[in-house]
């Protein structure tokens, strides 16, 4: 059964460093998302992506996130310049189609910022 | 605005009994789609249910099911005949259509199962 894969699957790094989190979607899935929970928290919605752009974004995503698709097949979620508070765990999701669509989602990456 | 309410943060009961875990959402839309997702220790979530606002059919899979009820604004969940590799952390949440044509999922706050043998 095809499934959303995500690496790396743990990250260490220090405050002001920059992240590249991967993600490669079902294949045949169109729109992409990232969420992330911070420890014992509630996943939250980062970010949508559908046809090479965004197509909504929740406030947590400023100017230090980015998304890319820089190929066929991985959807890239960037953090510039890390801080403590972005410690958490990032999870990939992808879906078919539009609107309410079964979102399915990747193993996630768990970040620490030290 | 959407929100997703799981009152019960931890639920702990013995092998075997049954337990509900309840949901509450708030939304303006007339179309949406509600989700259950289990989180398990080693930190996936995953998909459990998807259910739209249309139909209240109450659905059964095996062990598991869900009681739909739009007039309580109400999507509870009930383990029959628990076991330990029920415990998890489960997850209700909500889709909203949003302004775009990607929807995003608005999720509860999880209530934290223990199955004790």
């Amino acid at each position: 059964e095809p499934e959303v894969t995500q690496t790396p699957s743990h990250q260490v790094t220090q405050m002001g460093q920059e992240v590249i989190l991967r993600c490669v979607p079902i294949s045949n899935h169109l729109y992409f998302y990232w969420y992330r929970q911070i420890l014992g928290q509630k996943v939250e919605f980062l970010v949508s992506f559908y046809n090479n752009e965004i197509s909504e974004k929740s406030e947590i995503f400023d100017d230090q996130f980015s998304v890319e698709r820089p190929d066929g097949s991985n959807f890239t979620l960037k953090i510039r310049s890390t801080k403590l508070e972005d410690s958490a765990m990032y999870f990939c999701a992808s879906s078919k189609g539009s609107s309410v669509e079964t979102q399915y989602f990747g193993p996630g990456t768990r970040l620490l910022v030290l | 605005a959407q929100k997703v309410t799981q009152a019960q943060t931890e639920i702990s009961v013995v092998e075997k009994e049954d337990v509900t875990l309840d949901c509450v959402y708030e939304t303006r839309d007339t179309t949406y789609y509600l989700f259950w997702y289990k989180q398990p220790p080693s930190g996936e979530l995953v998909f459990l249910i998807r259910r739209n606002s249309f139909d209240e059919q109450n659905e059964i899979s095996g062990r598991y099911s869900w009681n739909f009820q739009k007039s309580t604004s109400s999507f509870n969940f009930t383990i029959t005949a628990s076991q330990v590799v029920d415990s998890a952390v489960y997850f209700c949440a909500l889709s909203e259509k949003g302004y775009s044509s990607a929807s995003k999922i608005i999720f509860g706050s999880g209530t934290r199962l223990s199955i004790r043998p």
